[in-house]
């Protein structure tokens, strides 16, 4: 079985500071590892994924994650973050043959101006 | 761009009541889920479907019920709505894995 820690519920950040918000999974087999962006009253919708290849993956809006298979982690960082980023983020992962995803608690990001 | 499309994005329902809630995607999708979000509780998955009228059990399907009678449509059902059923209800869809879901906007169910 996997399961993911995303070990900040909430994070605050004032506008143009650096922030990274972390995710560890853990599964004994290879996985897919995931990011999605809640806005307010909103569904999900996918920031960055990886699959296989380079390990450092990047979003259209500045976001960007490393897979470290040696920890196990996906973190996701931003080095400058504007008001627009206030949002939940989920990571999530899943076995590389399955269907099925499995997703962290989330994360509160809010940034402060 | 896939498109998922919960048929309500706000919805005020009486205790004991039978609920619907409805989900169609346009992209052919095989998989489709339906989740429940609360505040400090993270998604929670309540039914998933992997094809044509079949149907999983997820992590917490008590209450609840679907139907999937074509492939493009999945519905959650709520036999008899309860207070504890309040809640935001997200239906999600997917090809592959190694594509994501797609998520809808939500519902948010409130029961009273």
């Amino acid at each position: 079985a996997q399961s993911v820690t995303q070990l900040d519920s909430q994070v605050p950040v004032f506008e143009e500071a650096p922030v990274e918000l972390r995710c560890n999974y853990s599964s004994s087999v290879s996985v897919y590892l995931f990011w999605y962006v809640q806005y307010p009253n909103q569904g999900l919708q996918l920031l960055l994924k990886y699959l296989s290849g380079s390990t450092l993956v990047e979003s259209i809006n500045g976001f960007e994650a490393e897979f470290n298979k040696s920890q196990t982690s996906f973190h996701l960082r931003k080095p400058s973050v504007h008001i627009s980023d206030t949002a939940e983020y989920f990571c999530a992962v899943s076995h590389n043959a399955g269907n099925m995803l499995t997703f962290g608690g989330g994360t509160r990001l809010m940034v402060k101006p | 761009d896939v498109k998922v499309t919960q048929s309500s994005r706000y919805l005020v329902k009486r205790t004991g009541e039978k609920v619907f809630l409805e989900c169609v995607q346009d992209m052919d999708h095989e998989n489709m889920f339906w989740y429940r979000q609360d505040p400090g509780l993270g998604l929670r998955l309540i039914y998933f479907s992997y094809d044509v009228k079949m149907k999983e059990k997820g992590d917490i399907p008590e209450g609840y019920s679907v139907s999937r009678e074509k492939k493009e449509r999945f519905s959650l059902i709520l036999e008899s709505a309860s207070t504890n059923q309040t809640s935001m209800y997200l239906c999600a869809s997917s090809f592959r894995v190694p594509y994501g879901y797609t998520f809808g906007s939500g519902t948010r169910l409130t029961v009273v």
